[in-house]
């Protein structure tokens, strides 16, 4: 069954540094999401990724987060420059399409956890 | 405002019990239903969906769901948990609009005790 990816499985950086969690959605997937989930809270939705660009983004999603598909496998949630409470699990998810509108049904990769020092 | 609620944070039951979550959601229109199980240190499984139709949708693990209009509600349902049910549980509703953004509940953190 096909799943998605994601390296690495936990990343630990110190504060002010650059990250680049990757992600490798299903292959006939076209929209990708980023959730992330602090500890021992709810999963909150950081942004959502169509054709190439952002489609939607939420309030946590601000100038230090980026996201990019480099290529046509990987996706990934860039932070340029780290803070103490970046510190969570990141999901990346993805989901196909059905009569070219997204299905709904979102399949979501193991997880990176991001310690920030 | 929109939200999704997820009233029992923890519950504990015995293995072979019958097992309820409840998720109630507060939108303007009925969204799109999920239930997602998150084991630990594990990812985010779906258990099952709800998009129109009947009401009562079967999903994997043996879960069941039922979805009430009029109470605003999707509760979960299991006949008899087997210890493996020991997970966390997250209701999560998409807007058919949102391009896809699921929003999640809190969360039920469900204990089977032998």
């Amino acid at each position: 069954e096909p799943e998605v990816t994601q390296t690495p499985s936990h990343q630990v950086t110190q504060m002010g540094q650059e990250v680049i969690l990757r992600c490798v959605p299903i292959s006939n997937h076209l929209y990708f999401y980023w959730y992330r989930q602090i500890l021992g809270q709810k999963v909150e939705f950081l942004v959502s990724f169509y054709n190439n660009e952002i489609s939607e983004k939420s309030e946590i999603f601000d100038d230090q987060f980026s996201v990019e598909r480099p290529d046509g496998s990987n996706f990934t949630l860039k932070i340029r420059s780290t803070k103490l409470e970046d510190s969570a699990m990141y999901f990346c998810a993805s989901i196909g399409t059905s009569g070219g509108l997204p299905s709904y049904e979102q399949y979501f990769g193991p997880g990176t956890r991001l310690t920030v020092t | 405002a929109q939200s999704v609620t997820q009233p029992d944070i923890h519950i504990t039951v015995s293995e072979g019990a019958s097992l309820e979550l409840r998720c109630n959601y507060s939108y303007g229109a009925t969204p799109y239903l999920f239930w997602y199980v998150q084991s630990p240190g594990q990812g985010l499984q779906l258990l099952l969906k709800y998009f129109s139709g009947d009401t009562l949708v079967q999903g994997i693990k043996g879960f069941e769901a039922e979805f009430k209009r009029s109470q605003s509600s999707f509760n979960l349902r299991k006949p008899s948990v087997h210890w493996s049910d020991a997970a966390e549980y997250f209701c999560a509703v998409a807007l058919t609009d949102s391009w896809g953004k699921l929003q999640f509940g809190a969360g039920t953190q469900v204990v089977v005790t032998p």
